[in-house]
């Protein structure tokens, strides 16, 4: 079993709409979590980051995380043509070392 | 862009000749990896290095190496390049005591 579980998707939502991600793991140790954005082609980029559980808000992004469930999540609200990519999340213990989901690859029709 | 420059940034070799990818960083950042990327498996931890001639292992590490004699270049070698090594490879680095990790282009490498 991977220590970190992501659905691959495809998804594919109406620009405005709201896209869900999530990602499950098993390792209680992880403490810090991660959404990358990829776009095709291109090396990912770091979208959101937050510590232990809670939420965090940067414009239309929201990153939530439940470490009891061991769950996280990314919402992003007023979906636009230029979000389509595959989002990774990432997660660490205290060390630096980052565990990855499978990417979910997400479209957002113009 | 994060100045991180990955090369070849495309690659079609044979299977069984040896393989070196290189990174660039003129970041001066300490710590350097290198990734493989495949459908299903999202991004998996080859090596990764900690400073100039430091080097450890990642999660797939069999049948690669990895050196580094400048900060700036960290260098993957396939020794002798098999199939089930085609592949994207992504170089990553990072800055002491950020968490933060910058991201190559990749390099997309075929083994026939």
């Amino acid at each position: 079993q991977k220590e970190v579980e992501q659905d691959p998707g495809p998804l594919s939502v109406p620009e405005g709409a709201i896209v869900s991600l999530n990602c499950t793991y098993s390792n209680s140790a992880f403490q810090y979590f991660m959404w990358y954005r990829q776009y095709s082609r291109k090396g990912p980029e770091l979208l959101m980051y937050t510590y232990s559980s809670g939420n965090k808000e940067d414009g239309r992004f929201t990153a939530q995380v439940d470490k009891s469930s061991k769950y996280i999540s990314l919402f992003i609200r007023d979906s636009q043509p230029s979000d389509s990519a595959t989002y990774l999340c990432a997660m660490r213990p205290n060390d630096y070392k980052l565990s990855f989901g499978a990417g979910t690859t997400v479209t957002v029709r113009a | 862009d994060a100045g991180i420059t990955q090369s070849p940034r495309h690659k079609v070799t044979e299977t069984g000749t040896p393989v070196t990818l290189r990174c660039h960083q003129t970041e001066n950042h300490r710590y350097m990896y290198w990734y493989r990327q495949d459908p299903g498996h999202g991004l998996r931890l080859i090596h990764y290095s900690y400073g100039v001639k430091d080097t450890d292992k990642g999660e797939v590490s069999d049948g690669y190496s990895v050196s580094r004699s400048k900060t700036e270049d960290f260098l993957l070698t396939l020794e002798s390049a098999t199939s089930s090594q085609t592949s994207v490879y992504f170089c990553a680095i990072r800055g002491e005591g950020e968490d933060t990790q910058y991201f190559g282009p990749g390099t997309r490498l075929t083994v026939l």
